[in-house]
């Protein structure tokens, strides 16, 4: 069964510095997300990406975070000078866009700032 | 916009024991409902999602969830729990017109399986 991506599966970071989560979402998918859990909350919408530009995002993706589709495979979330309240899992989701259909979840990215 | 409350933070039960595990959602829109299964150190895994039609869908491992719009609510339950059945579940719902809408998640519930 195809299958969202992420890399890396854990990364730990000391704060201020810059960030890339990347993600292979399922081929031929069209919509695009990311979403984040901090330890022991519920997971939170950041941003959803369509036909190479972001269609949503939420108050949490301020302008420390951007998104990217470099190639027709990856999508990228940075994050530009990491903070402590960044420590979160990352999650890559995609989605075929046909209504109704499922949003698959990556494994996560674990993100540690120190 | 949409919210979901899940009731329960956590549920302990008996391994062979029934669980329902309580969601109730709020909206302006109709909407697709989803329950997904998170277990440790995993990704968020697809349960069961209701769309359209019978109110009773069934999903993965046994799961099956109800769908009642005047309670706007949308539990999950299973008959007989596993060991293995211990993990974080997770309720979302997602706008009916938006074809890529975003989910939006309740706080979860943690399910613990005991022998």
């Amino acid at each position: 069964e195809p299958e969202v991506t992420q890399t890396p599966s854990h990364q730990v970071t000391q704060m201020g510095q810059e960030v890339i989560l990347r993600c292979v979402p399922i081929s031929n998918h069209l919509y695009f997300y990311w979403y984040r859990q901090i330890l022991g909350q519920k997971v939170e919408f950041l941003v959803s990406f369509y036909n190479n530009e972001i269609s949503e995002k939420s108050e949490i993706f301020d302008d420390q975070f951007s998104v990217e589709r470099p190639d027709g495979s990856n999508f990228t979330l940075k994050i530009r000078s990491t903070k402590l309240e960044d420590s979160a899992m990352y999650f890559c989701a995609s989605n075929a866009g046909v209504s109704g259909n499922t949003i698959y979840f990556g494994e996560g990215s674990w993100l540690t700032v120190v | 916009a949409q919210s979901v409350t899940q009731l329960d933070s956590q549920v302990p039960v008996f391994e062979e024991a029934p669980v329902e595990l309580r969601c109730n959602y709020s909206s302006s829109v109709s909407v697709y409902l989803f329950w997904y299964v998170q277990y440790p150190n995993q990704g968020l895994q697809l349960l069961l999602k209701y769309l359209s039609g019978s109110t009773l869908v069934k999903g993965i491992n046994g799961f099956e969830a109800e769908f009642n719009k005047s309670q706007t609510s949308f539990h999950l339950r299973k008959p007989s729990v596993h060991i293995s059945d211990t993990a974080e579940y997770f309720c979302a719902v997602r706008g009916f017109y938006n074809q890529g809408g975003k989910l939006i998640f309740g706080q979860g519930t943690e399910l613990s399986v005991k022998p």
